[in-house]
């Protein structure tokens, strides 16, 4: 069971626009950053989205990230096949026990 | 370029330790946090802890706390993760990741191609 809760598949096709959600509480998304991740497979994670909503360099305007409250969003516009991967979101937790990291359990995220 | 390398596949009795090193190349070691991170096969990611390499002070996930240690050797620019009391549970790939935020923000923009660990009698 995941600190964050994302929906577990997505799908779309190509040119379409999906959103992929990123559920926490007060303790992580509401007090922290949210940073997102794409995981083609065999491969190890990719930065995607960084502080709730930059892209790192190299990374097509195509997606974008947005954050309201307790909850994140992933958004990719004009879908493309190469999209289909996992996506992970991240933030710090800020508990009674301490600060950790916590993921979203990721969306497996299908190109029809 | 900037990377980070790590020791390859390990396999490994239940009970046993295992230990993966992560080497930087490409950029100043001391200058950024450390975190590693598990995949289990077909599940999500899981984080482990952060290590700075600069003074060596360490944070773990409440889960490992007393199984795993963290270290660096800032002359070889590598990081250590040791993990003990291995069970079938930790069969996993394991990433270490660069924070370019300086642990502030845990933005993990450079990975290690990541160490299968298999416990396994």
């Amino acid at each position: 069971q995941s600190v964050l809760t994302q929906p577990p598949s997505a799908s779309g096709t190509p040119g379409q626009r999906v959103t992929i959600s990123c559920s926490g509480s007060s303790s992580n998304i509401g007090s922290n950053t949210v940073n997102w991740y794409q995981q083609l497979p065999g491969t190890a994670p990719k930065l995607l989205i960084y502080s709730n909503n930059q892209r790192p360099s190299g990374v097509p305007d195509r997606f974008s990230g947005s954050k309201s409250g307790t909850s994140a969003s992933l958004a990719i516009s004009g879908l493309q096949s190469e999209d289909e991967a996992d996506y992970y979101c991240a933030a710090w937790d800020d508990s009674l026990n301490g600060r950790y990291v916590v993921f979203g359990g990721g969306t497996k995220l299908t190109v029809l | 370029q900037v990377q980070l390398v790590q020791s390859g596949a390990e396999v490994k009795k239940p009970g046993a330790s295992v230990k993966v090193s992560c080497k930087a190349s490409g950029y100043t070691f001391t200058s950024y946090y450390m975190h590693w991170v598990r995949q289990a096969p077909g599940q999500g990611l899981e984080w482990m802890g952060i290590i700075n390499p600069s003074g060596g002070s360490t944070s773990y996930a409440q889960k490992f706390q007393g199984r795993v240690t963290m270290t660096r050797d800032t002359s070889t620019s590598t990081v250590y993760m040791e993990l003990s009391s291995l069970r079938s549970e930790d069969t996993a790939v394991y990433y270490c990741a660069r924070d370019c935020s300086s642990g502030w923000y845990a933005i993990f923009d450079i990975w290690g191609q990541g160490t299968m660990v298999t416990v396994s009698s």
